[in-house]
């Protein structure tokens, strides 16, 4: 069974860091492209990273790019998010997600890890 | 930039009755990269649609997903108790790499 299952989330203050993890079972992380998208109180979804399978290419929002990098540890079937320079606006539930190849599309999600950048 | 707008905002119906959701892009969106999202409170996403018409394992046949170019559509055959809930759309293209749009709420009438 595929499961993704996020952590590291947590109070922080404005211009802090933080790193969440996101970690994989039932499939293997690196053969599939993995994503970040976030969720702000009461508000849509936002893409924040993708990170393909294969070279590994990155990229970024550009509310988050500079600040945050997106990458996985293929021994620990494990995806990260190390985010720096927070700011308020960057609170948020953020959840990893699993593409459908080639889709676009996110088939498999985590339940989410809340971020809450606040002094 | 594409831009998503979906419409109505909100859409009030009641159960056994058929759901349309609109998705306008401000530019051309690949079929191949068009998705269909249901969220309920304290959830996360749940795919329904990829590839603009192509149910997700486990998707009941009562969704399903239309269009091209710029205007997309999800449509619900009949509500369930179940389909109450926020539907989001989502493109894969060049700038921004993915983009979703704002929402449309299903409530029950």
């Amino acid at each position: 069974e595929v499961q993704l299952l996020e952590s590291g989330g947590g109070l922080v203050q404005p211009g802090g860091s933080l790193r969440l993890s996101c970690a994989a079972s039932g499939f293997t992380c690196s053969s599939y492209a993995m994503s970040w998208v976030r969720q702000a109180p009461g508000r849509g979804l936002e893409w924040v990273s993708i990170i393909y399978s294969g070279g590994g290419s990155t990229f970024y929002a550009d509310s988050v790019k500079g600040r945050f990098t997106i990458s996985r540890d293929n021994s620990m079937n494990t995806l990260y998010l190390q985010m720096h320079s927070l700011r308020a606006e960057d609170t948020a539930v953020y959840y990893c997600a699993r593409e459908v190849p080639g889709s676009g599309n996110y088939d498999y999600w985590g339940q989410g890890t809340q971020v809450i950048v606040s002094s | 930039e594409i831009v998503l707008t979906q419409s109505p905002g909100t859409l009030s119906l009641s159960p056994g009755e058929r759901a349309t959701l609109s998705c306008r892009a401000s530019e051309s969106v690949s079929s191949n990269y068009l998705g269909w999202y249901q969220q309920k409170p304290g959830q996360a996403p749940r795919l329904l649609i990829y590839g603009t018409s192509s149910r997700a394992t486990g998707i009941p046949d009562r969704f399903s997903g239309s269009g091209s170019g710029t205007d997309f559509t999800l449509t619900i055959s009949r509500l369930e108790p179940e389909d109450f809930a926020v539907y989001y759309c989502q493109q894969y293209g060049s700038s921004p790499r993915f983009s979703f749009g704002p929402g449309t709420k299903v409530e029950i009438k």
